[in-house]
């Protein structure tokens, strides 16, 4: 199995662009989660889905950011506009069914740096 | 924000040696606990998990809880190089994951 892919490794971008990150989660699994890292404050869940569905979006920082699943397949995390604050390392994780997407099970992707200037 | 706090490092070992990583966390309701290994530039990798109190010996690994206490924490034994690296701790918020800061380990030849 490829893992999980995200799109694109590297973004750079000016403040008030749009940025749209991708995500390809294992097939087969459910539940896909989306992650923002910083320095100064760790990890942090913004949103995850359950068989494209969005089940708890609370880790969303503000309007600018919104996040779909279109299909089993495939996921975006959009940032409109962006501004230097967001810069940051994305990562998504999927889970498989019947993990009931425990942590245990959650697989992470390489992840985007995202820088905005 | 429910509350993870780990100390941040760098926690120094030499070869061979144990390493012990703490964590506390402040929600009550968490029943399931993991300890993520992140190195540089790299994504987040699952070491171990525990849900009962006590331990859980995996290989070099052991996980410890306690949640009288709010208390879980990771033990290297026989610690190499290629140890080094963050060490997530992530009480379970339901299907989520609450991770603290990390912990910075470095073991030296």
């Amino acid at each position: 199995d490829a893992g999980v892919i995200q799109s694109p490794r590297h973004e750079v971008t000016e403040m008030g662009q749009e940025v749209t990150l991708r995500c390809k989660p294992i097939s087969g699994h459910d539940y896909l989660f989306w992650y923002r890292q910083t320095m100064m404050r760790g990890l942090e869940l913004l949103i995850y889905f359950n068989n494209n569905v969005p089940i708890d979006d609370s880790g969303m920082p503000e309007d600018r950011f919104s996040a779909k699943m279109p299909n089993a397949s495939f996921s975006t995390l959009k940032i409109q506009p962006s501004e230097p604050r967001d810069s940051a390392v994305y990562f998504c994780a999927s889970s498989p069914p019947g993990s009931g997407g425990q942590g245990d099970t959650q697989y992470f992707g390489p992840g985007t740096r995202l820088t905005v200037l | 924000q429910k509350e993870v706090e780990q100390n941040s490092g760098p926690l120094s070992v030499p070869e061979g040696a144990i390493a012990s990583l703490n964590c506390t966390y402040s929600d009550r309701v968490s029943q399931s606990f993991f300890w993520y290994r992140q190195y540089s530039g790299k994504s987040p990798e699952l070491i171990m998990s525990i849900y009962s109190n006590g331990d859980k010996e995996d290989g070099r690994f052991t996980a410890q809880l306690n949640k009288a206490s709010q208390y879980v924490s990771l033990l290297i034994r026989d610690s190499q190089p290629s140890d080094s690296a963050t060490y997530l701790c992530a009480p379970g918020l339901g299907y989520a994951l609450n991770f603290g800061k990390g912990t910075s380990l470095l073991v030296t030849p």
